[in-house]
């Protein structure tokens, strides 16, 4: 098993939607939780970053962590075309320390 | 800054040949860390560096794959003898306070 696991999609809406994307992970020790965005043929870019259990919103973006489920989420609202990435979630005791999703593809339609 | 630069972008090499990527990390960050990413598997850490000293390695596929880091402004990855197996997508990361920056990667393709 995969210490992070996130469904791959492809995920595809409409402009103005709300979009969530999900995670879950294994290891309850895990403390430091993150939301990193890439763009095709890009490198990952850090989107939002959670300590421990809790919501933390940022402009159109919230993201939550539920540690009694193990339950990572990223809601985007008002989605934009502009918003059509791959979006990696993350877990781990640290920086140094991090586990990736395979990412899941979302893509916005105008 | 101008970020963590990766050299080559893209790679095509033939079984057997060595390949060595590149990687100069933003400048005053203290660790550095190299990652494959694939499809199946996403984004996985092979070894990270802390003020030039590896202290992980763990993830390291074999004996194949070894990395350096001469000095706070460089890093190698080197895969001798390349397979298949290792295409992928290699990114280097670095980091002062606990924000990962990555650079954009270097496309290595196995033939």
């Amino acid at each position: 098993q995969k210490e992070v696991e996130q469904d791959p999609g492809p995920l595809s809406v409409p402009e103005g939607a709300i979009v969530s994307l999900n995670c879950t992970y294994s290891n309850s020790a895990f403390q430091y939780f993150m939301w990193y965005r890439q763009y095709s043929r890009k490198g990952p870019e850090l989107l939002m970053y959670t300590y421990s259990s809790g919501n933390k919103e940022d402009g159109r973006f919230t993201a939550q962590v539920d540690k009694s489920s193990k339950y990572i989420s990223l809601f985007i609202r008002d989605s934009q075309p502009s918003d059509s990435a791959t979006y990696l979630c993350a877990g781990g005791t640290g920086a140094n320390n991090l586990f990736f999703g395979t990412g899941t593809r979302l893509t916005v339609i105008p | 800054d101008a970020g963590v630069i990766q050299s080559p972008r893209h790679e095509v090499t033939e079984m057997g040949q060595e390949v060595t990527l590149r990687c100069k990390p933003i400048s005053g960050h203290d660790y550095l860390f190299w990652y494959r990413q694939t499809m199946m598997r996403g984004l996985e850490l092979l070894i990270y560096f802390n003020n030039n000293v590896p202290i992980d390695d763990s993830g390291m596929p074999e004996d194949r794959f070894s990395a350096k880091m001469p000095n706070a402004s460089f890093s190698t990855l080197k895969i001798q003898p390349s397979e298949p197996r290792d295409s992928a997508v290699y990114f280097c990361a670095s980091h002062s306070t606990g924000e990962l920056f990555f650079g954009e990667g270097s496309r290595l393709t196995v033939l």
